[in-house]
Parts: C-alpha cells; sequence; structure tokens
C-alpha cells in the first residue's frame, strides 16, 4: 500500500524559512509527480508547485519567488522550501501524487501543520 | 484565474438520504474537474475524476455530473462514513490547479 508522509518544523517566526519533507512509502517516486498543497484556517485548498524524479519543477507564479521543490531519489523523498515565510502562510501542508498522466490528484499525505508567528 | 465556486457551504442531511452538491467555474474547464472526501486528520481522497468517472475502490453510491462550468457530486444514499468535507479540483489548464472552497456533509 502506498502512503506518504510529510514532517518539518511546526512552528517558524516571520522572515524564516520553512522546510519539509515528504517521505514516498510503498513505490519508487521515479514513475509519477508529485505535488505540496496547502490549506490555510479557513480558506481553500492551494495549488504549491510539483517535481518529477529528475528534478523537473513548476510552481505557482504567486509564490513561485519564495519556493523551492527539490528530489532525493535515494531516499525516495521530495522537499518543500518556502522562503520569508508571514502568517498568511499558516496552513496545513499535504504532499500529494498526481495521477499517471493527469493532473489531478490520487494520493495525498496527511497533511503537517506549520505555523507562523512571532 | 479560473475561480471554483462550490455550493453550499454546508449541507445538514440524514444517512439514507440523497446528497447533491454543486460546484460552479467561472469558465469552462470542459470535463476537467475532480473530487475529493476529505475527513478531519485523514488524507483527502479522490472520488470522481474526470467529471464522471469514479475512482479505484469508490462506492457506486457516489456518482459526478456535469460539463463546462456546472458540476454536481451526487450520493445516492448517505451512508455514516460518508459524513466530511468535499472538495472539487479543475485541471484543465495550467498555470496552476485550483480547487473550491468546500462543501461540509454533516447529520
Amino acid at each position: 500500500q502506498v502512503q506518504l508522509q510529510e514532517w518539518g518544523a511546526g512552528l517558524l517566526k516571520p522572515s524564516e524559512t520553512l522546510s519539509l519533507t515528504c517521505a514516498v512509502y510503498g513505490e519508487s517516486l521515479s514513475g509519477s509527480y508529485w505535488s505540496w498543497i496547502r490549506q490555510p484556517p479557513g480558506k481553500r485548498l492551494e495549488w504549491i508547485g510539483e517535481i518529477n524524479h529528475s528534478g523537473n519543477t513548476n510552481y505557482n507564479p504567486s509564490l513561485k519567488s519564495r519556493v523551492t521543490i527539490s528530489v532525493d531519489t535515494s531516499t525516495n523523498q521530495f522537499s518543500l522550501k518556502l522562503t520569508s515565510v508571514t502568517a498568511a502562510d499558516t496552513a496545513v501542508y499535504y504532499c500529494a501524487r498526481y495521477a499517471s498522466g493527469k493532473w489531478f490528484f490520487d494520493l495525498w499525505g496527511r497533511g503537517t501543520l506549520v505555523t507562523v508567528a512571532s | 484565474e479560473i475561480v471554483m465556486t462550490q455550493s453550499p457551504a454546508t449541507l445538514s442531511v440524514s444517512p439514507g438520504e440523497r446528497a447533491t452538491l454543486s460546484c460552479r467555474a467561472s469558465q469552462s474547464v470542459s470535463t476537467a474537474l475532480a473530487w475529493y472526501q476529505h475527513k478531519p486528520g485523514q488524507a483527502p481522497r479522490l472520488l470522481i475524476y474526470d467529471a464522471s468517472t469514479r475512482a479505484t475502490g469508490i462506492p457506486v453510491r457516489f456518482s459526478g455530473s456535469g460539463s463546462g462550468t456546472q458540476f454536481f457530486l451526487t450520493i445516492s444514499s448517505l451512508q455514516s462514513e460518508d459524513f466530511a468535507i468535499y472538495y472539487c479540483q479543475r485541471y484543465n489548464t495550467w498555470p496552476s490547479w485550483t480547487f473550491g472552497q468546500g462543501t461540509k456533509v454533516e447529520i
């Protein structure tokens, strides 16, 4: 059974860098594209960006200047970095897998809450 | 940016009843529309893609319909495990995929 699990620092101060990792269990991440998605409290889900096993990335234009997604095929993990965080970046962050050849998500992690507060 | 609007925000139903959730796009997305179910503390689950195709393992009581700008998710006979938040997502054009704000189905 394929599973995704996110982890990282849960409490940040404004201007710090958010850093999260998603581990893929049960299959190689080489066969798919992978995404980060977030949901601020009371707001809708927001797609952050995507990566494949080769390191090819695409980002949401609204976040592109602050986002870096990377992949480590040796550990079957991919990561998210978001710089210069503010309270507006407080959210539950999810990693997800694209369905093969499609642009919807057929597998999600449970999510991890990141709070930005001084 | 294409905006997805779901209604109602909350739907109060009883087990065994039929529930119909709506998702409207601000411009046509053809049939590039997915529905997800999300329960607190769990990973969101894909229910429907391409507007009307059930994902693997999804019970037949879940059905999707619509095209263009108006879409529906119907749960034919609500079970206790169906009480959750439901989201739609459009994926017709890049640069970024967008989601509706969700409909909470409650008792």
